[in-house]
């Protein structure tokens, strides 16, 4: 069945460095991955999306690679900062039915 | 423009209690959903909707009623609750096809 997971729920890095998320995947068949970030006590807020057919896509600090052969999702964060700080979540969705399922989450630390 | 708005916030209620969540965008999207979040299982999706009159499940339903007859709501019943069903709860929206959702800020439930 369709899955989303994380390799690893903690991530702690040093502020200026430059973080990197995991993600594994299941279901070879979504059309689109989706990465978001939760901070303490709000909703989840989108951050960058990769379609099925591309390998990279970058934004504004942000890098997610798609590696299709070994089903794998990664969320690169330049210059990690503390507003960094937050639970993300990777995220896949068929375009059929335009829902989109979660993965568990890890959760990013800025040491100081 | 508020964006998505969810109430109550906070809710206690003893089990077999019935309540609905209300959940209202402004942005004149087609699509909405609704998640509920617990400790460890990330974000898992209950029901969901692409327009009005239109609803379907997602990966837990059991347990919840919903309803889509305007755009804007799409509440979420609960008619007998469980301790189970003591969660952090979402409604998100989007244009159909889109992967940015827009989150509300959430409703923390407890059934005692």
């Amino acid at each position: 069945g369709e899955s989303v997971g994380l390799h690893l729920p903690t991530l702690s890095v040093q502020e200026g460095d430059n973080s990197i998320i995991n993600c594994a995947y299941s279901n070879s068949a979504s059309d689109y991955f989706i990465w978001y970030k939760q901070e303490s006590g709000k909703g989840p807020q989108f951050i960058i999306d990769i379609r099925s057919n591309m390998d990279k896509r970058q934004g504004q600090r942000v890098t997610v690679l798609l590696n299709k052969t070994v089903k794998h999702l990664s969320l690169q964060i330049a210059a990690t900062q503390p507003g960094d700080s937050a639970v993300y979540f990777c995220a896949e969705k068929l375009n059929r039915d335009d829902k989109i399922i979660f993965g568990k989450g890890t959760r990013l630390h800025i040491l100081p | 423009n508020a964006g998505v708005t969810q109430t109550p916030k906070f809710q206690v209620l003893k089990t077999g209690q019935s309540m609905t969540l209300q959940c209202a965008q402004d942005m004149n999207h087609e699509y909405m959903s609704w998640y509920r979040q617990d400790p460890g299982m990330g974000l898992r999706l209950i029901h969901y909707s692409v327009g009005a009159g239109i609803t379907d499940q997602g990966e837990v339903p059991n347990g919840y009623n919903v309803s889509r007859s305007t755009t804007e709501d799409f509440p979420l019943r609960l008619l007998s609750a469980a301790p189970s069903q003591t969660s952090v709860y979402f409604c998100a929206s989007s244009v159909l096809g889109g992967n940015g959702y827009t989150f509300g800020s959430g409703t923390r439930l407890t059934v005692v």
